[in-house]
This record gives structure tokens, C-alpha cells and sequence, in this order.
């Protein structure tokens, strides 16, 4: 099965503050992808990444960085969090441009 | 841009069928995916449909009419486990690595 990892399940954060997002994959998937959930909103692609070193925008990139510096690794980065990005965030990988995403369990960020 | 439409809630009764609907407007297909989300845990997969016509998969049913623009998950013999978050993906043309996502229908399975 493939199993997808995120590093934190909560995270309480304040404002200012550097954080990351850490999402492992064990299935040798090319592309990585990050997520926010939000009600109302539903899912909405941040960045993501196809392939090592390699990146791409999403819909909500503002405010967000990533990093691949190995294929099975993908962080998110918040440089300086607000409270605006208190969050759900989803990260997932997919096998080529075909097949499912696999997601892992979510980390929810507080930002205070 | 991309636009994907589907019913924010919807009730139904234990045993019954239910049909859930997710139109799109997207800038061109590749496919798309119907996922199930339980309260606090991540999403996961029911069906993908990439040609027109019923995908069956037990007691789950995806349709797709691409020059609709139009899908719907079919839910038969509703279980109380049922009672999740349905979401509806689109896999764009010219972005295929790329899935939109629709705002999800909450399905609540009243006994």
C-alpha cells in the first residue's frame, strides 16, 4: 500500500514564525503535491512537484514555499505564517499523469 | 479558469440511494476523480472516469457526460458509514499532473 507521511498532525504556531510542513512518500511517486482545506473552500493546490528539485505554482502559492530535495521528500515552508493561513494541509503523491493522488493524514496549523 | 459545482449538503436515509452531482467548466478534460473524505482524515479514492458512461464499483457508481460537462456519484444501499465529504476532481487539459478540486458535498446517512 502506498502509505503517505506527513510529519505533524497539530501545530500550534505564532504569527511571525518560520514553519514546516514535512510529507514523505514510500511508493517512488514523481509528482508531490501540497493542499489547503478549508470549509467552504474545499482543496486548493499550493505547489507542487514533479520531480526532484523541480516545482510549480498552484492556484495559492502566496505566502508558501516548497522544497524536493529528494524524491520521496516535499516540504512546505511558511516563511513568516499569519493567521490567515491557519489551516487543514493535505499533502499527496501521484504516479505519472495517471492514477489517484494518495494522500497522507493532514496537518492542521493553528496560527495565534 | 477553472469552475467545479457540487451540492454543499445533502441527507438521506439508511438504505436508500443517493446521487450526488458535480458539473465542471474547465479549460479542457483529462479525467475525473471522486474521492471520500471522513470528518478528520484524509481523502480517498472511490473512482476515476475518463470516458463518457457508468463506472460500477459495488455499491458505488460514477457517471460521466463530457459534452455535458456533468458527473455523478451514485451511493446504493446507503450504510451510516457512509456519512462523509464527496469530492469531485478534474484533471485539466494542458496541466495533467494537476487535479481541481470542487468544494465537496457533506452526505450525512440519517439511520
Amino acid at each position: 500500500d502506498v502509505k503517505v507521511t506527513q510529519s505533524s498532525r497539530y501545530l500550534v504556531k505564532r504569527t511571525g514564525e518560520k514553519v514546516f510542513l514535512e510529507c514523505v512518500q514510500d511508493m517512488d511517486h514523481e509528482n508531490m503535491f501540497w493542499y489547503r482545506q478549508d470549509p467552504g473552500l474545499g482543496l486548493r493546490l499550493i505547489y507542487f512537484s514533479y520531480d526532484v528539485k523541480m516545482k510549480e505554482k498552484g492556484d495559492i502559492p502566496e505566502g508558501y514555499s516548497v522544497s524536493r530535495e529528494k524524491k520521496e521528500r516535499f516540504s512546505l515552508i511558511l516563511e513568516s505564517a499569519s493567521t490567515n493561513q491557519t489551516s487543514m494541509y493535505l499533502c499527496a503523491s501521484r504516479k505519472g499523469n495517471t492514477g489517484e493522488l494518495f494522500f497522507g493524514e493532514g496537518s492542521r496549523l493553528t496560527v495565534l | 479558469g477553472q469552475n467545479i459545482d457540487q451540492p454543499t449538503e445533502m441527507t438521506a436515509t439508511e438504505g436508500a440511494i443517493v446521487q450526488i452531482n458535480c458539473t465542471y467548466q474547465t479549460s479542457g478534460f483529462n479525467g475525473l476523480f471522486w474521492y471520500q473524505q471522513h470528518a478528520g482524515e484524509a481523502p480517498t479514492f472511490l473512482s476515476y472516469n475518463v470516458l463518457d458512461g457508468l463506472e460500477e464499483k459495488g455499491r458505488f457508481s460514477s457517471f460521466l457526460s463530457r459534452s455535458k460537462g456533468y458527473s455523478y456519484l451514485l451511493l446504493k444501499e446507503l450504510q451510516m458509514k457512509d456519512s462523509a465529504s464527496y469530492l469531485c476532481a478534474v484533471i485539466p487539459s494542458g496541466s495533467a499532473r494537476q487535479l481541481t478540486f470542487g468544494s465537496g458535498t457533506q452526505l450525512t446517512v440519517l439511520p
